[in-house]
């Protein structure tokens, strides 16, 4: 079966300090992977999402990026985090185009 | 481009009362349709999924939603509340448009609260 993982659970980082959280998938190949963030009252937000190694297309301008160095493994980054980025941050994946799973998430505060 | 309306940010029922959830959609071609649910501080898992076979579509948990194209509806539904059932929930539309490129939309999500 498939499963889905990131880490880590919870990070409180200064601003301006750099960022990054992984996600990687484990029991399926090639997978479309996605980033969200769910800021507080706001709903869920798709930040990025990948179709292949290297593919990376972006929904929102903003001070982050992703990347994706292997099949199974997509990293979102930051040089210098904002306020604003604070926020649940969930990795989905899927397969066949239709449902997407989602990983246990990353909760972020930046003070 | 489709979207989502979930009508209620907010519903409350007592222990053992229907749970009715209200989700409309938008899409220029036919549609699949899913209900999340997310407990505190966790990821959303999936309830459930319409994907143009049966129109009324059985879930995890007791949870069901019936897609009515007239009314654009994928209303989530569950008999008898339990206080296990308390989350939030977000309807989510996903317009198949061929290619390897799927994104989700989803509605702003609706907390459910039940008392004892």
């Amino acid at each position: 079966s498939q499963t889905i993982h990131q880490w880590p659970a919870t990070l409180v980082q200064p601003v301006g300090s750099p960022l990054s959280l992984e996600c990687t998938v484990e029991g399926t190949s090639n997978p479309n992977l996605y980033w969200y963030r769910q800021a507080a009252g706001r709903g869920l937000q798709l930040l990025f999402y990948s179709v292949g190694i290297g593919q990376i297309s972006s929904e929102v301008p903003q001070n982050l990026s992703a990347s994706r160095p292997q099949d199974r493994q997509f990293i979102l980054s930051s040089k210098k985090l904002l306020l604003s980025d604070s926020g649940f941050y969930l990795c989905a994946w899927s397969l066949n185009g239709a449902e997407q799973y989602f990983g246990p998430g990353t909760r972020l505060t930046v003070t | 481009a489709q979207s989502v309306t979930q009508l209620g940010s907010h519903v409350s029922v007592s222990e053992g009362a229907l749970v009715l959830l209200r989700c409309n959609y938008s899409s220029s071609v036919p549609p699949y349709l899913f209900w999340y649910v997310q407990y505190p501080n966790q990821g959303l898992q999936l309830l459930l999924k319409y994907t143009s076979a049966a129109t009324l579509v059985k879930g995890i948990n007791g949870f069901e939603a019936e897609f009515k194209k007239s009314e654009t509806s994928f209303h989530l539904t569950k008999p008898s509340a339990h206080m296990s059932d308390a989350a939030e929930y977000f309807c989510a539309v996903n317009q198949n448009s061929g290619g390897s490129n799927y994104k989700l939309t989803f509605g702003k999500g609706t907390l459910l609260t039940v008392n004892p």
